[in-house]
């Protein structure tokens, strides 16, 4: 069974920064892309980053890009984001999802319950 | 970047209803399109792919259609948990707003 356990979420403040982390398990981690999706509170899905199997390639959205950092460590079955910068704009569920391939410009197939970011003062 | 626009925004239907859902781009994306279903303190789930193949284990009676700039999902009977929200996404980028599609 895939699983995708998302940790590192928490209040911090404006200008601040937050690492998360995504441990996976249920599938052979270093044959997939992996990206982050964030949710606003009661808002829609928005696309962050993503990063192939072998981390060689990466994404971002304009609105995080320079600010966020996404990286993998395959020995580790772990996924990372390096949040910094901080707005308040940034806050949202923050989720991390498996690619059903290799690369990163595929369908998302399985998703974890995500980890909360509240940035405020 | 490429803009996905999704209507209606909410959708009121009865249970055993058809419903349709739009999901239009500002430019083609081909087929390089899928759907997520998305239930109140829940994760999404992947429903549909490639525009059109159906993921591992959702049911037959959702369907997607379309390719470059104009999507649908359709629902051909409403289910009880089928009331959720729906998004589309283009691969590797960004989502649409989402249709509602609640209960009448």
């Amino acid at each position: 069974e895939v699983q995708l356990v998302e940790s590192g979420g928490g209040l911090v403040r404006p200008g601040g920064s937050l690492r998360l982390s995504c441990s996976a398990s249920g599938f052979t981690f270093s044959s997939y892309g992996m990206h982050w999706v964030r949710q606003a509170p009661g808002k829609g899905l928005r696309y962050v980053s993503a990063i192939s199997s072998n981390g060689g390639s990466t994404n971002y959205a304009d609105s995080v890009k320079g600010r966020f950092t996404i990286s993998r460590d395959n020995s580790k079955n772990t996924l990372f984001l390096q949040l910094s910068s901080l707005k308040v704009e940034d806050t949202a569920v923050y989720y991390c999802v498996k690619a059903s391939s290799s690369g990163w410009y595929t369908p998302l197939d399985y998703w974890g319950q995500g980890t909360l970011v509240t940035v405020s003062s | 970047e490429i803009v996905l626009t999704q209507s209606p925004g909410t959708l009121s239907l009865s249970p055993g209803e058809r419903a349709t859902l739009s999901c239009r781009a500002s430019q083609s994306v081909t087929n390089y399109l899928a759907w997520y279903q998305q239930k109140p303190g829940q994760a999404p789930r992947l429903l549909i792919y490639g525009a059109s193949s159906r993921a591992t284990g959702i049911p037959d009676r959702f369907s997607g259609s379309g390719s470059g700039t104009d999507f649908t999902l359709t629902i051909s009977r409403l289910e009880p948990e089928d009331f959720a929200v729906y998004y589309c996404h283009q691969y590797g980028s960004s989502f649409g707003g989402g249709t509602k599609v609640e209960i009448k």
